[in-house]
């Protein structure tokens, strides 16, 4: 049973550019969560994807948008990126209301 | 508004002696869950033990066990019988039923020490 997945695990931009970070949810799971953890820091929520739709937003600006398609998988994607942006992303999934259970993370490092 | 906070930036044990790691929270609800994670080197984050607010037994899972002091907003790990697997970030984290966000404390760094 494959865990949550994500893809890249590591990547390198430059100010200015924007990223796409994907993740697989767990086999059943139909919740897709995003966090962003800092260094040094606990993660902190960016937002929730529930059948397809957006169902809650941390403080995070517009420029961090997400999207969940049919099959449950999820997209995060980072528009004008900035050097504060560099972080290890995780994604989470879970049943609703349920356990997260958390993939390995995608870490952003901005230039 | 919400929040974890986890004072021991780091801590260390001998293999096979007892640590507590703190957690206090702060919120004005009255029903809330917290949760204790793991995030061993390899980066991916595994729940260790839950706590619903209404209930007054502390959870147990096997070696880990938890104070939960409600009143006081306090919610300690207990890690019995340290093991060299231990070693990892130890997160504290908080969420209101109904909702979709955790909120997590800063981390405690644990290391076993053989």
């Amino acid at each position: 049973d494959a865990g949550v997945t994500q893809s890249p695990t590591h990547l390198i931009k430059t100010r200015g550019q924007q990223v796409t970070l994907r993740c697989s949810p767990k086999s059943g799971h139909d919740t897709v969560s995003w966090y962003q953890q800092a260094l040094g820091q606990g993660p902190q929520f960016i937002f929730q994807y529930y059948e397809e739709e957006e169902r809650q937003r941390g403080n995070f600006p517009d420029r961090f948008s997400g999207h969940q398609f049919p099959n449950y998988s999820s997209e995060l994607n980072v528009n004008a990126l900035l050097l504060g942006d560099s972080a290890l992303y995780l994604c989470a999934s879970s049943l609703v209301g349920g356990e997260l259970f958390f993939g390995e993370g995608s870490r952003l490092t901005v230039l | 508004a919400q929040t974890v906070t986890q004072s021991q930036p780091e801590m260390s044990v001998q293999e096979a002696e007892t640590v507590t790691l703190s957690c206090t929270y702060d919120t004005s609800e009255n029903n809330y869950y917290l949760f204790w994670y793991k995030q061993p080197p390899s980066r991916q984050m595994i729940l260790v033990i839950r706590q619903e607010a209404y209930k007054q037994q502390n959870a147990t899972e096997n070696r880990f066990s938890v104070n939960f002091q409600k009143a006081a907003k306090s919610f300690s790990l207990k890690i019995s019988d340290s093991q060299l697997g231990d070693t990892a970030m130890y997160f504290c984290a908080f969420i209101l039923p109904g909702t979709y966000k955790y909120i997590f404390g800063t981390g405690t760094r644990l290391k076993v020490l053989a």
